[in-house]
Order: C-alpha cells, then sequence, then structure tokens
C-alpha cells in the first residue's frame, strides 16, 4: 500500500492562479481531511469528507473548494490564489470506525507570489 | 469554537535532559491523540488517549489524560537528538473523523 499520496511536493504561484492539489489513499478509508499548517498556528481544518459524495467545512475553509467523487480522491482546488495561502498543505485519511488515527500524505508546499 | 492550546511552543534542551508538552481544552475531550511530526515531515500518530486519568508509556515517552478529561501531557525522559521534532495534541472528540489540533510543541535537541 502507498498510504495517502500528495502531489505535487511542492508548488509555485502567482497572485490570481488556480490549481488542484491532489490527494489519494488506497486504504479504503471513508474519512479525509486537508489541513494547512503555519509556523505557530499548528495544523488547522480546511475541509473533510465523511464519504464520497460528502463534504464539509472545517475551521479555515475561504478560497478552498473540495469535492469527493470516489473513496479514494479528496482533491483541493485553490480559485484564485492569495500570498496568504502560502504553506504546506498536508491531506490526511482514518476509518470511519476504531480509534480515528490519520493516516497524513507527504505534504504540499505551496508559494503563492 | 473548540480549541486546543499547547505549550511551550519552543523548547531547547541538552541531550540527556528530560522534557514535558502540555495539552489543554476548555471542554471534555472523549480523546486525545499525540502525534509527532520530524522536520520536513508530517504527522505520524503516536498515541490515543481515552480515560479519565490514564497513562500509558511507550519507551522513554510517558503520555498523560487529566481526571477531567480537559488536559494532556507527553513527558520524554532523557531526551535523544531523534526526539527532535513537533509534538502535536489533538481533540479526537469528533465522530465525523475531525481532528482538532493544538498549535504543537517543537523540540530541540542539543548534543
Amino acid at each position: 500500500n502507498a498510504g495517502v499520496t500528495q502531489t505535487p511536493k511542492f508548488q509555485v504561484l502567482k497572485t490570481g492562479q488556480s490549481m488542484t492539489l491532489q490527494c489519494a489513499q488506497d486504504m479504503n478509508h471513508e474519512y479525509m481531511s486537508w489541513y494547512r499548517q503555519d509556523p505557530g498556528m499548528g495544523l488547522r481544518l480546511i475541509h473533510y469528507s465523511v464519504g464520497a459524495g460528502i463534504t464539509d467545512q472545517g475551521e479555515v475553509p475561504n478560497g478552498y473548494n473540495v469535492s469527493r467523487s470516489t473513496t479514494e480522491d479528496f482533491p483541493l482546488r485553490l480559485l484564485s490564489a492569495a500570498p496568504s495561502q502560502t504553506s504546506v498543505y498536508f491531506c490526511a485519511s482514518s476509518y470511519s470506525t476504531g480509534k480515528n488515527i490519520q493516516y497524513f500524505g507527504a505534504g504540499t508546499r505551496l508559494s503563492v507570489l | 469554537g473548540q480549541q486546543v492550546m499547547q505549550i511551550p511552543q519552543y523548547q531547547h534542551v541538552q541531550e540527556g535532559e528530560d522534557f514535558t508538552t502540555y495539552c489543554n481544552s476548555s471542554t471534555t475531550l472523549s480523546n486525545i491523540q499525540w502525534y509527532k511530526q520530524r522536520p520536513g515531515g508530517h504527522p505520524v500518530f503516536l498515541i490515543q488517549l481515552v480515560k479519565s486519568g490514564e497513562v500509558k508509556k511507550q519507551k522513554r515517552l510517558t503520555f498523560q489524560f487529566g481526571e477531567a478529561k480537559k488536559n494532556s501531557s507527553l513527558h520524554i525522559t532523557a531526551t535523544q537528538t531523534t526526539d527532535v521534532g513537533t509534538y502535536f495534541c489533538a481533540d479526537g472528540s469528533s465522530n465525523t473523523g475531525k481532528l482538532i489540533f493544538g498549535q504543537g510543541t517543537t523540540l530541540q535537541v542539543k548534543p
């Protein structure tokens, strides 16, 4: 199993550009989440999904869209990138039963100029 | 909204010294999780505490859950350079897979 795979690993955008951060998991996990990590702020939840076709907002959803058409994939879209979205983005997944242990991808380091 | 406060933000210790990070919540938690993130890496699950007053050990790491289930701590005995990283606590109370993370404590160990 590859676990949670995020692409790309690094990305530089100009203000106003759009892009999609990809996340895929092969563990058949029902739950998937997107977090952003900024210095001194910990990990903040952007959006999450409890299953295919179901998504909901986290703590900091503005400027981001998500969709969950399959169990495996949970892409994060930036429609019009802003410098405030410069961050490290982590995707995570977990089972719906049991301990809710989250498995994280390696992250995407995004810079918006 | 629900917040989990974690202190200190940074800690520098000499190798062999002990280290403790504390996590506090304003509300009762059904469970708390701890994760470790190595520099440049991603968070990795360490442990989950569920019961009031629970204490769990992993080698030199001791995890505690408060009696009121509103606070938790991670204590590392005799730190080593391999302990370097950021330690996060997380409120795992949600039944929708959400975790609310503390701000993290970054540990530096001087050899």
